[in-house]
């Protein structure tokens, strides 16, 4: 069965240092990927997607994610953080077959330091 | 476009009542989904319709929950009678695809936050 897992529950960086969330996958064919970012007491807003072609995905707010096959690995980037990306960041993959469900992680904390 | 429209924003019950949350997708759009979105959790599909039928409701936790879509621009999930362990922030989501279109990107309303005392 298709699953997501975000290693990291809560991640703390500086203002200005880069990010990298980890995501990793288990899927039986070509995944179709996804990042949502959600602010508090907001809903979630897509980043990007994945499906085919280029395996690095260009997103909003200057968010990149690089799909990695080899390592079942679909890492969210940035590479310089803003107080504003303080957020909670949650990895899917689409479940397939004739559906289009999205199998969510359990996203990732992420704090921002002055 | 206004969005994905959720209603109410804030829900406070007392067990036992019946709740009502509301949903109005984006216009054009074939597919809504609901989640529940707890601490111990996280984010998890209850139901979700396409062209209004419900597609995949094994999600939904058990007979207290029902969800219906009569047309394509309002849906409802009520829980009946509600408990306390169902307190939980309530998604929905529409996606403008039908069935085996994966890549569609599921757009989320605000959600509705329910405490159930």
């Amino acid at each position: 069965a298709q699953s997501v897992t975000q290693p990291d529950i809560h991640i703390t960086v500086s203002e200005g240092a880069s990010l990298e969330l980890r995501c990793n996958y288990s899927y039986g064919a070509t995944p179709y990927l996804f990042w949502y970012v959600q602010s508090p007491g907001q809903g979630l807003q897509l980043l990007l997607k994945y499906f085919s072609g280029d395996t690095l995905v260009q997103g909003i707010k200057g968010f990149e994610a690089e799909f990695k096959r080899s390592q079942s690995s679909f890492n969210l980037r940035k590479p310089s953080v803003h107080w504003s990306d303080a957020a909670e960041y949650f990895c899917a993959v689409g479940a397939g077959g004739a559906t289009n469900k999205l199998i969510f992680g359990t996203g990732t904390l992420l704090a921002v330091q002055p | 476009d206004a969005g994905v429209i959720q209603s109410p924003r804030h829900e406070v019950t007392e067990m036992g009542q019946e709740v009502t949350l509301r949903c109005k997708p984006i216009s054009g759009h074939n597919s809504l989904f609901w989640y529940r979105q707890t601490m111990m959790r996280g984010l998890e599909l209850l139901i979700y319709f396409n062209n209004n039928v419900p597609i995949d409701d094994s999600g939904m936790p058990e007979d207290r929950f029902s969800a219906k879509m009569p047309n394509a621009s309002f849906s409802t999930l009520k829980i009946q009678p509600s408990e306390p362990r169902d307190s939980a922030v309530y998604f929905c989501a529409s996606s403008l695809g039908g069935g085996g279109s994966s890549t569609d990107t599921q757009y989320f309303g605000p959600g509705t936050r329910l405490t159930v005392l």
